[in-house]
């Protein structure tokens, strides 16, 4: 079964919108917390992490935001531009254990 | 550090055939994890090592396939034989200890069987 539950599939906004993707958990024992940035051709490069015991993360114009009461996190990207046009990965694991993917989310960004 | 190095990038083959995907970690990581991808399923963890042994091969869909690490540098999946149903993106990743932070993945391999 799918351990972490990401939405939307997919998103378009135009050039300097934020784009927001959720994604949810039920295992409570998840301490890691990473998203991922797949180009077409390319495989997924780790973007940005975070820990439970931080609510929000910064890292240029990608942000995390968690939740942990909820079970959710998300990210946004400030001011987005069109080379931020790929597919985005949320994940989840416990320390030393493999990470659980999430579905995907294909994000456009129109000029 | 040239990164996570798959070979072939393309493969294409006919049913029943057997198909050899070759992946080169980075030097250092002793995790070595192999994923597929495909549009219905998202991405799939199929096999996983450590320090060249296999640790969680749930993820194997059936005894058509399998995977050896026969030493730190250098690991294969194989499907034998190959079926339509096998056609997808193979992704190869590695990491450092500690195993889940910062996997670093291949470009992969798109495999394609007619």
């Amino acid at each position: 079964q799918q351990q972490v539950k990401q939405s939307p599939q997919s998103l378009i906004v135009q050039k300097g919108g934020i784009p927001i993707i959720n994604c949810a958990y039920e295992n409570t024992a998840f301490d890691y917390f990473p998203w991922y940035q797949q180009f077409p051709g390319k495989g997924p490069a780790l973007l940005i992490a975070i820990r439970p015991d931080v609510s929000e993360k910064k890292e240029g114009r990608f942000t995390i935001s968690f939740n942990k009461s909820a079970k959710q996190f998300s990210l946004h990207i400030m001011d987005s531009q069109p080379g931020d046009s790929a597919t985005y990965f949320c994940a989840a694991s416990i320390t030393g254990y493999k990470l659980s993917f999430g579905a995907g989310t294909t994000v456009t960004v129109r000029a | 550090d040239a990164g996570v190095i798959q070979s072939p990038r393309h493969e294409v083959t006919e049913m029943g055939q057997e198909v050899t995907l070759r992946c080169k970690p980075i030097s250092g990581h002793d995790y070595l994890f192999w994923y597929r991808q495909t549009m219905m399923r998202g991405l799939e963890l199929l096999i996983y090592f450590n320090n060249n042994v296999p640790i969680d091969d749930s993820g194997m869909p059936e005894d058509r396939f399998s995977a050896k690490m026969p030493n730190a540098s250098f690991s294969t999946l194989k499907i034998q034989p190959s079926e339509p149903r096998d056609s997808a993106v193979y992704f190869c990743a590695s990491s450092a200890t500690q195993g889940v932070y910062g996997y670093t993945f291949g470009s992969g391999t798109r495999l394609t069987v007619v």
